[in-house]
């Protein structure tokens, strides 16, 4: 089956810790995407990359980093720089046709303590 | 900067009940345009779109959108809601920047009773 997968679902950390989100597409899409969502909030761009190799910050990249070393896999690094991090993270992906449909992973759920 | 306004946060419904979900983009070009619905526990996935043609936009589930243009709207409709219609509705549009970025409202939450 073609798609998304995040792991894990839920994650627990301590404060001042990094933890590392997964995001992994079948799709043979250029494109991958990092949102988080907050209640009342909509989603939010963390992080883009249209192509490997390549990414740029979004709204809300502060406390944030992430790579793109293989068209598949685009990881999301979450700092202890970042002050709130208890969110629902969403990968994403698309492709680079102008299309703009995204497809969507099952999400994330990190829980800082 | 481009912005989505989404009118209402939480809407409450009656099985059968017509729904009208509100949707306010910002840009003045030409615009593409979405909804995506995310049910409990479930990807969030693509409910319709408008890229151009007709205004009037027919999506999965019996849901419509009409773009109109000079109201800067793409209201969500559904004539008779049904309980597994009960999930967090998202509007988006195109960020005219490129990069196929998209730019999200903040939600409305729908919930219908039985």
């Amino acid at each position: 089956d073609g798609g998304i997968t995040q792991s894990p679902k839920y994650l627990f950390r301590k404060e001042g810790q990094n933890v590392t989100l997964s995001c992994e597409q079948n799709l043979n899409h250029d494109a991958m995407y990092w949102y988080r969502q907050d209640p009342g909030q909509g989603l939010r761009l963390i992080y883009y990359s249209q192509i490997v190799n390549d990414f740029q910050k979004g709204d809300i990249a502060e406390g944030y980093s992430v790579s793109r070393e293989k068209k598949e896999s685009f990881p999301l690094t979450v700092t202890s720089a970042q002050k709130n991090p208890t969110a629902f993270y969403l990968c994403a992906s698309s492709t680079n046709t102008g299309s703009y449909e995204q497809y969507f992973g099952p999400g994330t759920r990190l829980t800082v303590t | 900067a481009q912005s989505v306004s989404q009118h209402n946060h939480h809407v409450i419904l009656s099985e059968a009940a017509s729904l009208e979900l509100g949707c306010n983009y910002s840009y003045g070009g030409t615009v593409n345009l979405f909804w995506y619905v995310q049910y409990p526990g479930q990807h969030l996935q693509l409910l319709l779109k408008y890229f151009s043609g007709d205004p009037l936009v027919k999506g999965i589930k019996g849901f419509e959108a009409e773009f109109i243009k000079s109201k800067f709207s793409f209201n969500l409709r559904k004539p008779s809601v049904q309980w597994s219609d009960t999930a967090e509705y998202f509007c988006a549009v195109a960020d005219s920047g490129g990069y196929n970025k998209l730019i999200f409202g903040a939600g409305t939450r729908l919930a219908v009773h039985p």
